[in-house]
């Protein structure tokens, strides 16, 4: 069966800093990758997704992921934390089962940005 | 209006109370679900309807019924809930349910609470 683990729940960075939102997946198969994004009081959006071609997407708002394989890693990053980045992070591996796929979440990050 | 819309976006009600949950999608898309999203878990799937067919059932109590009248419609009926219950709700659209790539979008969700 596919899952993600998110590594940390929280994460804190300095506005202007790097950020680093760290994702491991199984998979039996080739996945399908998506890192979403929640505001508060908000849905999710969707930030960038990995289907298997290019292993470095790059996403909205300056984020950008590498697919590692040998790892079996989709890590999040972005150059320099803005405080809108402030937000809940979810990284997700799609899933089939009988015929159907299915989104499998992870636990999500709080990321923090300080000024 | 573009996107997937949710309403309400508050609900409060008693644990004797019949209350439904809307959604609509603009997004001519053909696949439509239902989340939970409770403090300190990961996002839970609920139902999946393709082409307004219930084709995941995620052992949900039978006091949440979804309905889905259309492919640009998708309800959620509630009765006799328990304050557990209390939750953030998400509806989600996709183009369809068979392909891993598909990307998921999301609605503002409704803030249920039970009392």
């Amino acid at each position: 069966a596919q899952s993600v683990t998110q590594l940390d729940s929280h994460v804190s960075v300095s506005e202007g800093t790097p950020v680093l939102l760290r994702c491991n997946y199984s998979s039996s198969y080739s996945p399908s990758l998506f890192w979403y994004v929640q505001h508060p009081n908000k849905g999710l959006q969707l930030l960038l997704k990995y289907t298997s071609a290019a292993t470095l997407v790059k996403g909205i708002n300056g984020f950008e992921a590498e697919f590692k394989k040998s790892e079996t890693s989709f890590h999040l990053t972005k150059p320099s934390a803005h405080m809108s980045d402030a937000a809940e992070y979810f990284c997700v591996v799609s899933n089939k089962t009988s015929g159907t796929y299915k989104y499998i979440f992870g636990t999500g990050t709080r990321l923090k940005v300080l000024a | 209006e573009t996107g997937v819309t949710q309403t309400p976006r508050h609900l409060v009600m008693g644990m004797t109370n019949k209350k439904s949950l809307k959604c609509e999608q603009h997004l001519g898309h053909n696949a439509m679900y239902w989340y939970k999203q409770s403090a300190k878990k990961p996002l839970e799937l609920m139902f999946v309807y393709s082409l307004e067919e219930r084709v995941e059932n995620n052992s949900v109590p039978s006091r949440f019924s979804p309905e889905c009248p259309n492919s640009s419609h998708l309800f959620l009926h509630l009765h006799t809930l328990q304050p557990e219950d209390s939750a953030l709700y998400l509806c989600a659209s996709s183009q369809d349910t068979g392909l891993g790539t598909d990307t998921q979008y999301f609605g503002p969700g409704t803030r249920l609470t039970v009392l």
